[in-house]
């Protein structure tokens, strides 16, 4: 298996440019998790999927973020418009709803915003 | 609610050293466990985990944790650091359809 894949590994934009970040979880995985990691926060849960469908949101920032995963092999995470503080890595995992819950992160994306 | 505290945000060990990380949990239900170990530039990877068979539990890499539910912790231990230990740890236990996860504890390997 290729385990979870994200895209692009790194970004570099703008402030004001919006950012599109990508992920492919394992296949017959049927929940996905995006987290925040930063050197001030740690790592933290943006917000994650069962089936396709978005449970808990609660720790997206602001109305600034926003993620879609329209089926159950890709999800998207989005920063419109981005800020220099939203410079971190931002990983992907999945898991499969089963007893242990195990989750495979992906190698993550580095984003820096100028 | 379910949450892990993990004591000591860094720890330094000499190389050939026994590596002891600290997590205590707390939960309302029979914890499901985890370790992950994090490398530089990497994502996170599972060590061992824990879901109530044995309470010690053996994972990748030499490390293995004991689960002691009279004093809520599921400490991480390996008899002898290697160098390439080296990384951050995070302890982290089920919650509802989600992983709660400690602040970490990065671990420094001396020759």
């Amino acid at each position: 298996d290729a385990g979870v894949i994200q895209s692009p590994r790194h970004e570099v934009t703008e402030m004001g440019q919006e950012v599109t970040l990508r992920c492919k979880p394992i296949s017959g995985h049927n929940s996905l998790f995006w987290y925040r990691q930063t050197m001030m926060r740690g790592l933290e849960l943006l917000i994650y999927f069962n089936n396709n469908v978005p449970i808990d949101d609660s720790g997206m920032p602001e109305d600034r973020f926003s993620a879609k995963m329209p089926n159950a092999s890709f999800s998207t995470l989005k920063i419109q418009p981005s800020e220099p503080r939203d410079s971190a890595v931002y990983f992907c995992a999945s898991s499969s709803r089963g007893v242990s819950h195990e989750q495979y992160f992906g190698p993550g994306t580095r984003l820096t915003v100028t | 609610a379910q949450s892990v505290t993990q004591l000591g945000s860094h720890v330094s060990v000499s190389e050939g050293a026994l590596v002891l990380l600290r997590c205590n949990y707390s939960s309302s239900v029979p914890p499901y466990l985890f370790w992950y170990v994090q490398y530089p530039n990497q994502g996170l990877q599972l060590l061992l985990k824990y879901t109530s068979a044995a309470t010690l539990v053996k994972g990748i890499n030499g490390f293995e944790a004991e689960f002691k539910k009279s004093e809520t912790s599921f400490h991480l231990t390996k008899p002898s650091a290697h160098m390439s230990d080296a990384a951050e740890y995070f302890c982290a236990v089920k919650g509802t359809d989600k992983l709660i996860f400690g602040t970490g504890t990065r671990l420094q390997v001396f020759p």
